[in-house]
């Protein structure tokens, strides 16, 4: 089945280590998009790509960085810049144009 | 303010029961999202609108673009339906499929 796949489901961080979260998709979506979920806050867009070698900042993109060598990924660096990281990060693909999102299961950051 | 505005914020249901969510928004719009995320985080598309209404078995989603307002109604309510509950626009103005995302409304239905 078509899907995507967010790794690692939990992600434990040292203040100061950049950390790497995974999205994988077979959808065969153009576009695939990072969101920030904080308790209490709508999801917040990190970065998002609408075709690979290509991505743009989103609403909260200080601190993050992307990539997207291959359609099928869109991997999320949580740098160390990133004064707040604790939270629960979400990945979505669509295709483009005036399409619904499909997402991931997330990823659940917290700082030992 | 927020752009989008859910309420209520937190509702709690018998079993059975008939449930309204309710969306405002303040910016002109190409598409309005209701998305359902479970507690374990994972979040689904329910529907897509653009205008008038939309039915998948017990849910139903409205939208009024003149009044910039959309309600998710739940008929029947089940415990299943436990979830938060989001609703997102897709503002004219912005590029891509971009979407901006109500804080979400808790539903619990208690058997």
């Amino acid at each position: 089945d078509g899907g995507i796949t967010q790794s690692p489901k939990y992600l434990f961080r040292k203040e100061g280590q950049n950390v790497t979260l995974s999205c994988e998709q077979n959808l065969n979506h153009d576009a695939m998009y990072w969101y920030r979920q904080d308790p209490g806050q709508g999801l917040r867009l990190i970065y998002y790509s609408q075709i690979v070698n290509d991505f743009q900042k989103g609403d909260i993109a200080e601190g993050y960085s992307v990539s997207r060598e291959k359609k099928e990924s869109f991997p999320l660096t949580v740098t160390s810049a990133q004064k707040n990281p604790t939270a629960f990060y979400l990945c979505a693909s669509s295709f483009r144009g005036e399409q619904p999102q499909h997402f991931g299961d997330g990823t659940r950051l917290s700082i030992l | 303010k927020n752009e989008v505005e859910q309420s209520p914020q937190n509702l709690t249901a018998q079993e059975g029961e008939f449930i309204t969510i309710n969306c405002s928004y303040s910016v002109g719009i190409s598409a309005l999202h209701w998305l359902q995320q479970h507690p374990g985080g994972g979040i689904v598309s329910l529907f897509m609108l653009s205008s008038g209404k939309k039915k998948h078995g017990r849910l139903i989603a409205t939208i009024n673009i003149q009044e910039k307002h959309s309600s998710l109604h739940i008929t029947a309510s089940h415990p299943r339906d436990s979830a938060v509950y989001i609703c997102a626009v897709r503002s004219q103005e912005t590029s891509g499929s971009r979407l901006t995302f109500g804080e979400g409304t808790q539903l619990t239905v208690n058997p």
